[in-house]
């Protein structure tokens, strides 16, 4: 399996609290990713980075912001966390990008309360 | 037009069928094209890339069709570890290539029964 840890794994939060969820990879892939699943939505792609501090919105980035300070680490925040951000949040990373594949991790449970 | 549609399913099938999913895309200059595995409460994980020339895996079939813009996955002889959701997948975006996005399929979900 490819090196990604997400942490936490599971997270209850309060609306209005600031959240940052962690990705790490050992791989040394370039690019790594942020996405949201919700039912009836699918995995929807939040943030990405293609390399360090080289990131780009995705298709539901309001309220999100993210930082990519080494190879290795991606970061998600919600400044002010809302009760339509509870989600299960998936990290992936790629080695070159949309044309291979994305190895996802494990996964973190958000519940915004 | 959304950008990936699949089949909505929920599949029930018995064992040892073969079940067809497809799924068409909407954006005529994507590159690369993948089925994922998505079983309950984990991660996505890739079953197998779709060519052009279509490829096989064991029991499992892709096929892609450009012109049309529809890519197919066939599952024969299924076994109850066949259940999960599947997903589509599908290049795309403003710059194409690397720095395009993956798009998923919401999923067409597979119960395998005995």
């Amino acid at each position: 399996d490819a090196g990604i840890t997400q942490s936490p794994r599971h997270k209850v939060t309060e609306t209005g609290t600031p959240v940052t969820l962690r990705c790490h990879q050992t791989e040394n892939h370039r690019y790594m990713y942020w996405y949201r699943q919700d039912p009836g939505h699918g995995l929807r792609l939040i943030h990405y980075s293609y390399g360090v501090k080289d990131t780009d919105k995705g298709e539901v980035s309001d309220g999100y912001s993210v930082s990519r300070s080494k190879t290795e680490d991606f970061l998600l925040t919600l400044e002010s966390a809302t009760s339509s951000q509870t989600s299960v949040y998936f990290c992936a990373i790629s080695e070159q990008g949309s044309v291979t594949e994305a190895f996802f991790g494990q996964g973190t449970r958000l519940t915004v309360v | 037009r959304k950008e990936v549609e699949q089949d909505p399913g929920p599949f029930n099938v018995p064992e040892g069928a073969t079940v067809a999913f497809n799924c068409t895309y909407s954006n005529s200059a994507s590159q690369s094209f993948f089925w994922y595995r998505q079983d309950c409460r984990k991660e996505p994980k890739l079953l197998m890339s779709v060519y052009s020339s279509g490829n096989e895996d064991g029991r499992f079939t892709a096929q892609l069709n450009r012109a049309s813009q529809y890519i197919s996955l066939l599952i024969r002889d299924s076994k109850l570890s066949d259940s999960a959701t599947y997903l589509c997948v599908v290049n795309c975006g403003r710059y194409g290539g690397s720095q395009g996005n993956l798009i998923f399929g919401k999923g067409t979900k597979l119960s395998v029964k005995p």
